[in-house]
């Protein structure tokens, strides 16, 4: 059965430092790898999606790595903003599966 | 309007009521999902709908029933809930139902069993 792991669960930091998001999962047969966020009480927005042939994905200050063989992927924010304040979740898809969510991270960008 | 709209935005109910909860994509998107956010638990997926069909039933309790009449609308029926059916509860479309593409989430309802 497929788990997927989040560290840390809650991270505050002050506003302009790079931060790093991890996510773990325990099969490595995956077809897809995908960051959401989640503002408090509100639905979920896909941030970014990554292939299983792929290593990364970049969208403007967020950057998504992906190591399969170890079952390990990062989601890295540049120059955190007040407006990032929102909890990041993490999901893996197996192939012709559903998506399985990590319990996601907390994230506080003080200003 | 666009995206995925759900309503209602909150709802409380007692145990014996009946009630729907109502899910529209106006993405052109070919797939439907049900899913159950409880506090301090990961999203779990309820149901699946892929072209109108139930593709995939994450063994939820009967008294939840889905229906989708078309590949537009979703709806999930609630009858004789548990205080601890209180959750948020999301629905989410998709071009296709095999997991290869993004999902794109309403803003959920959330719901509350007395």
């Amino acid at each position: 059965k497929q788990e997927v792991t989040q560290i840390p669960a809650a991270l505050s930091v002050p506003e302009g430092e790079n931060l790093v998001l991890n996510c773990s999962f325990t099969d490595s047969a995956i077809y897809n790898l995908q960051w959401f966020r989640q503002d408090p009480g509100k639905g979920l927005t896909s941030l970014l999606l990554i292939q299983s042939s792929q290593r990364e994905q970049t969208s403007g200050r967020l950057n998504a790595s992906l190591d399969k063989s170890s079952g390990r992927s990062t989601l890295y924010i540049a120059a955190s903003q007040p407006g990032d304040s929102a909890t990041y979740l993490c999901a893996v898809v197996a192939y012709g599966n559903k998506l399985v969510f990590g319990a996601g991270t907390i994230l506080r960008v003080k200003s | 309007e666009t995206g995925v709209t759900q309503t209602p935005r909150h709802l409380v109910m007692g145990m014996t009521n009946k009630k729907s909860l109502k899910c529209e994509q106006h993405l052109g998107h070919n797939a439907m999902y049900w899913y159950k956010q409880s506090a301090k638990k990961p999203l779990e997926l309820m149901f699946v709908y892929s072209l109108e069909e139930r593709v995939e039933n994450n063994s939820v309790p009967s008294r939840f029933s889905p229906e989708c009449p078309n590949s537009s609308h979703l709806f999930l029926h609630l009858h004789t809930l548990q205080p601890e059916d209180s959750a948020l509860y999301l629905c989410a479309s998709s071009h296709t139902g095999d997991g290869a593409d993004t999902q794109y989430f309403g803003p959920g309802t959330r719901l509350t069993v007395l």
